[in-house]
């Protein structure tokens, strides 16, 4: 079995601040996502991955920045913190694409003062 | 536009009672169907998927979930449920494409199960 690592589990900003998010898989899946969990609105995509170095939007991705320089590892930037923002942000990664099952990480919890 | 409805934001039930958490769909090509259950301070596990066949899959842990076509449903649903069950549960409708393009999993707001002992 392989395993999905998100650090920090924890993450307290200041407003306008630049903050980075990491997820590292050993599954050897092509695909890698990020999703956003708010409380009461369910996850939503930010952005998505199906190969090394190369980047897709999802429904959220103004105001975030993502990277996949290497197969297993996938990054996401939040260019510019809110005051007040209160999320999850969630990684996960699939085989190729299509149907499969995605396996998540257990997320990295925004809190920005 | 791919949507999914989870109608009911909570449901309790007591341990040993039968349960259903309702999903519907909104999809116009022919739809792939998760549960996925996320344990508190944990990420999102599958419980189960539907491509097609049979309208009824069985999942992990004694869960099963049905489709119909006609109502645009998923519901989930357990013969008795346990205390461990406690949890929050996200239907998702796939809305990728094969070949490579990525598994763009539309998710329900989710359903907070509680089971009182």
């Amino acid at each position: 079995g392989g395993i999905i690592t998100q650090t920090p589990k924890f993450l307290i900003g200041q407003e306008g601040q630049k903050l980075t998010l990491k997820c590292q898989q050993n599954f050897n899946h092509d695909t890698m996502y990020w999703y956003r969990q708010d409380s009461g609105k369910g996850l939503r995509l930010i952005y998505y991955s199906i190969t090394e170095n190369d980047l897709q939007k999802g429904d959220l991705s103004e105001g975030y920045d993502a990277s996949r320089e290497k197969k297993s590892s996938f990054s996401l930037t939040v260019t510019s913190a809110q005051k007040n923002e209160m999320a999850v942000f969630l990684c996960a990664s699939s085989i190729l694409g299509g149907a499969e099952t995605l396996y998540f990480g257990s997320g990295t919890r925004l809190t920005v003062l | 536009a791919q949507s999914v409805t989870q109608p009911d934001a909570r449901v309790t039930v007591s341990e040993g009672a039968s349960l259903q958490l309702r999903c519907k769909y909104s999809y116009s090509a022919t739809p792939y169907l998760f549960w996925y259950v996320q344990y508190p301070r944990q990420g999102l596990q599958m419980l189960l998927k539907y491509y097609s066949g049979d309208p009824v899959v069985q999942g992990v842990n004694g869960f099963e979930a049905e489709f119909s076509k006609s109502d645009s449903s998923f519901h989930l649903r357990k013969a008795s449920v346990h205390w461990s069950d406690s949890a929050v549960y996200f239907c998702a409708v796939s809305a990728g494409n094969y070949g490579g393009s990525g598994n763009k999993l539309i998710f329900g707001t989710g359903t907070l199960l509680s089971v009182k002992p």
